[in-house]
């Protein structure tokens, strides 16, 4: 499986942008990049993915690089309710589908 | 609510009790998966369904044993468990060979095992 790598921590203001990066240098042509962010006590939540385009919705702006090797997660206002996991994973074809497996992911932390 | 209703919330057996944990979607998702998350570490992918048939077992203990009766539910049942089973399991469905599409995980079932 292709991996991916990100900071074990990071902190950040309310109301400030937030910028959570992330490493994925094997990622095949046809892997999508997912994040997924997980609350205390509550099973994961998806945020965005992309595959070479960068993307926004209502939640979040997804930053690709060019090259595919690394990609940034962009909260643009950190709220206290952003205080979670945030996971970076790529969601390659296999046997078994596109499942995903993840990491230890970024702890963030939003102080007032 | 996600959409992905897990049942019941928090669970306590004793080594030589079976139960079994349900999931339920009605979001028309044809996949179905099962995590382990440990205190600490990482979510372990433990079961996948796709299109009701199970394509993958990730090394898992045969006292896990899961069941998919069809599309929308899901079950795993635990037999003779041991106390580092004790976990937080959790159920998330999708559509089957989407890579470009998200997962829905329940809130999961808190397991003590005693």
């Amino acid at each position: 499986d292709a991996k991916t790598t990100q900071p074990n921590s990071m902190e950040s203001n309310e109301e400030e942008p937030v910028h959570l990066p992330c490493n994925h240098s094997t990622i095949s042509g046809t892997d999508y990049i997912h994040w997924y962010r997980q609350l205390p006590s509550q099973g994961p939540e998806y945020v965005i993915h992309g595959l070479t385009s960068n993307v926004n919705n209502r939640m979040a702006s997804l930053a690709i690089a060019e090259d595919r090797k690394s990609s940034t997660l962009i909260l643009h206002r950190a709220t206290l309710r952003d205080a979670a996991v945030y996971y970076c994973i790529l969601s390659s074809n296999s046997n078994s589908g596109y499942a995903l497996n993840f990491g230890k992911g970024t702890s963030l932390l939003v102080t007032p | 609510e996600t959409g992905v209703t897990q049942t019941p919330r928090h669970l306590v057996m004793g080594m030589t009790n079976k139960k079994s944990l349900k999931c339920e979607q009605h979001l028309g998702h044809n996949a179905m998966y099962w995590y382990k998350q440990s205190a600490k570490k990482p979510l372990e992918l433990m079961f996948v369904y796709s299109l009701e048939e199970r394509v993958e077992n990730n090394s898992v203990p045969s006292r896990f044993s899961p069941e998919c009766p069809n599309s929308s539910h899901l079950f795993l049942h635990l037999h003779t468990l041991q106390p580092e089973d004790s976990a937080l399991y959790l159920c998330a469905s999708s559509q089957a060979h989407r890579g470009d599409y998200g997962y829905t995980f329940g809130s999961g079932t808190r397991l003590t095992v005693v």
